[in-house]
């Protein structure tokens, strides 16, 4: 079954310090997309980093990369130097390959952040 | 370039009544898909458009939901009648193609329907 576990409901970090909240995966499929989002208190969902699953290089995008390790099935989120605006819950989630596209969304619980002055 | 809009942002609604979301996606993006997070729950797939056309509309939990989207810009999903356990935040997002890995869905801020 695809399924993503995301183990940490919270996490705490003082700000200015680096963060990594963990993600793993399980599927059977050799292709597949690995997400995460952004959701404020404000409600809306925000893209944060995208990781394909042939992917070599880990991603980055600004403060945030993710930490691919794909025989562990492992898509950790790093967040390096915590600001405030960063408090927020954070999702992983996946894109298998269905029906002749990558369409819906499998997501995570979600892990709560928050970041101390 | 306006991003995923959703209307209402609350409803508050009686078991039994009819309730209709709406969603208007990113302007061009063909890929329209429907999720709900019911309290204490993960964020679950309901159904997905492309175009006017249903996909794939495994995720959609009775009968009692319907969704629609005539020709092939915004969406409803209309929930008759409504449940408690229907009680949860609607979210829709777009997408370009779907047809790719890296084909990001960017999501609305979601609806908190709400059934006492």
């Amino acid at each position: 079954a695809q399924k993503i576990t995301q183990t940490q409901p919270g996490m705490f970090v003082q700000e200015k310090e680096a963060v990594t909240l963990d993600c793993t995966y399980d599927t059977s499929d050799q292709s597949y997309g690995l997400f995460w989002y952004k959701q404020p208190s404000s409600g809306e969902m925000i893209f944060l980093i995208y990781q394909g699953s042939y992917d070599e290089q880990n991603a980055t995008e600004g403060r945030y990369s993710l930490n691919f390790q794909k025989a562990r099935k492992s898509a950790n989120l790093v967040i390096s130097a915590s600001q405030l605006g960063d408090s927020a819950m954070y999702f992983c989630a996946m894109s298998p390959f269905f029906s002749g596209g990558y369409n819906k969304l499998i997501f995570g619980a979600g892990t709560r952040l928050a970041v101390h002055p | 370039e306006a991003g995923v809009t959703q209307f209402p942002s609350h409803s508050v609604i009686e078991k039994g009544q009819t309730v209709t979301l709406r969603c208007d996606p990113i302007s061009g993006h063909d890929n329209l898909y429907w999720y709900r997070r019911v309290m204490g729950k993960e964020i679950k797939f309901l159904l997905h458009f492309v175009k006017e056309s249903k996909q794939d509309e495994s995720g959609m939990p009775n009968n009692r939901f319907l969704a629609e989207r005539t020709g092939g810009t915004y969406s409803t999903l209309k929930v008759q009648p409504a449940e408690l356990e229907d009680s949860g935040v609607y979210f829709c997002a777009s997408s370009r193609a779907g047809l790719t890995l890296a084909d990001t869905q960017y999501f609305g801020p979601g609806t908190r329907l709400t059934v006492l």
